[in-house]
């Protein structure tokens, strides 16, 4: 496996379901990232972790919680979720997390997405 | 308050014509980034802009940076089919801690 895979590609899922997404990165990076895509808006960034450890949790609903158990593995859990939650749900690793002062650094790469559809 | 605005969000153009996306952004940066996403597939990405006149070439696209004028353009030279996909800009917002913000995407599709 390379790269960043995420599992599982689709998801139907009713409002009273607990459900969890799973992200993993075979690239040795030290940061992932949880991004939301809906249509027609930017990306919205809802969680990072760097090193296992959360540094960025942007004002994000408690119906939808992280975890990082390693460096490599993240999942994101759902519980009793909205329709309007119903979106793609990116992963995302770097290579380190500050997009300062690193070189080339600040290149994320993507997962291919989970869709999500809340009934 | 729009901080990266791409335009034109939506284009249709026939193979081999030239075309330019633009990426205005109105936070102060110091890197740019170009990716593309395609139908069901992930985001890749296409270019690092790190100063103010750099242009990276890959293929037939090509980025450039204006940082004076919070300026990005993705130009696209003899499209091809392939090239189907939606484009996105980045910029690193130093206005709010290096905060990677993005633009909506310009969806691109090209005609055979």
């Amino acid at each position: 496996e390379t790269g960043v895979t995420q599992t599982p590609r689709h998801l139907v899922m009713g409002m009273t379901n607990k459900k969890s997404l799973k992200c993993e990165q075979h690239l040795g990076h030290n940061a992932m990232y949880w991004y939301k895509q809906s249509a027609k808006k930017p990306l919205e960034l809802m969680f990072v972790y760097s090193l296992e450890e959360r540094v960025e949790n942007n004002s994000v609903p408690s119906r939808f919680s992280p975890e990082c158990p390693n460096s490599s593995h993240l999942f994101l859990h759902l519980h009793t979720l909205q329709p309007e939650d119903s979106a793609l749900y990116l992963c995302a690793s770097s290579q380190v997390y500050s997009l300062a002062g690193v070189g080339r650094g600040g290149e994320l790469f993507f997962g291919e997405g989970s869709r999500l559809t809340v009934l | 308050e729009l901080k990266v605005e791409q335009n034109p969000l939506f284009l249709s153009m026939q193979e081999g014509k030239n075309y330019t996306i633009y990426c205005n952004y109105s936070t102060t940066s110091d890197r740019l980034y170009w990716y593309r996403q395609d139908p069901g597939k992930s985001l890749e990405s296409l270019f690092v802009l790190l100063s103010n006149g750099a242009v990276k070439q890959e293929g037939r696209l090509m980025a450039s940076l204006d940082t004076k004028a919070r300026l990005s353009t993705l130009h696209i030279t003899a499209a091809v089919h392939d090239l189907s996909a939606t484009y996105f800009c980045a910029v690193n917002d130093m206005d709010s801690n290096y905060q990677l913000i993005w633009g909506a995407g310009t969806k691109l599709i090209i005609k055979p």
